[in-house]
């Protein structure tokens, strides 16, 4: 079965420091990664996907196919990062997207 | 605004009882997806709808039920509710783009 695994529970880092956010997947195809954030309570938001190569609020994403990783980097903090974030797989091929979720990271970054 | 609507925010009910959550879609959407998130389990895919048809079913209960709409909006029913039940549902829709999410209902069995 996939799995999704984002070892961190919570990351803290002062501004302005690079953070990384680490996920893990378990999944035998090709796999569609997401990365979501969850801005206090509010509604999950798409941040990243994996096959859009783009970089959103300055975050980057790529996909580590040997490692089967997909780690969520940004090179400098701001305080307005803090938030959840949920590294998401989908398995359900083309046209569908039932997501299988981590179980999230916490930011929080340090003025 | 993500264009996903969820009604209500915030809903407090007592254990044995049955609520309903209500969805609707992004213009042009025509999958309903519901997620449950809670400090347990995290989130987890519930169902999934399409066009007024079940597609997928995940985690859910057989005390809970939902439905799809001509109008594409979709409701989650919950019924029997136990403590556990209390969490965070979200809807999202798609299905050609990523998902969008609403902003949830909060449950809390009391």
């Amino acid at each position: 079965a996939q799995r999704v695994t984002q070892p961190e529970k919570l990351l803290s880092v002062f501004k302005g420091a690079p953070v990384e956010l680490k996920c893990n997947y378990s999944y035998s195809g090709s796999p569609e990664l997401f990365w979501y954030v969850q801005y206090s309570r509010q509604r999950l938001q798409l941040l990243l996907r994996h096959i859009s190569r783009e970089s959103i609020k300055g975050f980057t994403a790529d996909l580590n196919k040997g490692e089967t990783s997909f780690h969520l980097k940004k090179p400098f903090a701001q305080e307005e990062d803090s938030a959840m974030y949920y590294c998401a797989l989908n398995d359900s091929g083309a046209g569908s997207y039932q997501l299988t979720f981590g179980k999230g990271t916490k930011l929080s970054v340090i003025p | 605004d993500s264009g996903v609507t969820q009604t209500p925010k915030h809903l407090i009910t007592a254990t044995g009882q049955r609520v309903t959550l209500r969805c609707s879609p992004r213009s042009g959407d025509l999958s309903v997806y519901w997620y449950q998130q809670s400090l347990d389990q995290g989130l987890q895919f519930l169902i999934q709808y399409y066009n007024g048809e079940e597609r997928a079913k995940g985690n859910i209960l057989e005390r809970f039920s939902a439905q799809q709409f001509p109008d594409l909006h979709s409701e989650l029913n919950l019924s029997s509710l136990e403590l556990g039940d209390s969490a965070l549902y979200f809807c999202a829709s798609g299905p050609n783009s990523p998902l969008h999410f609403g902003n949830g209902t909060r449950l809390t069995v009391t």
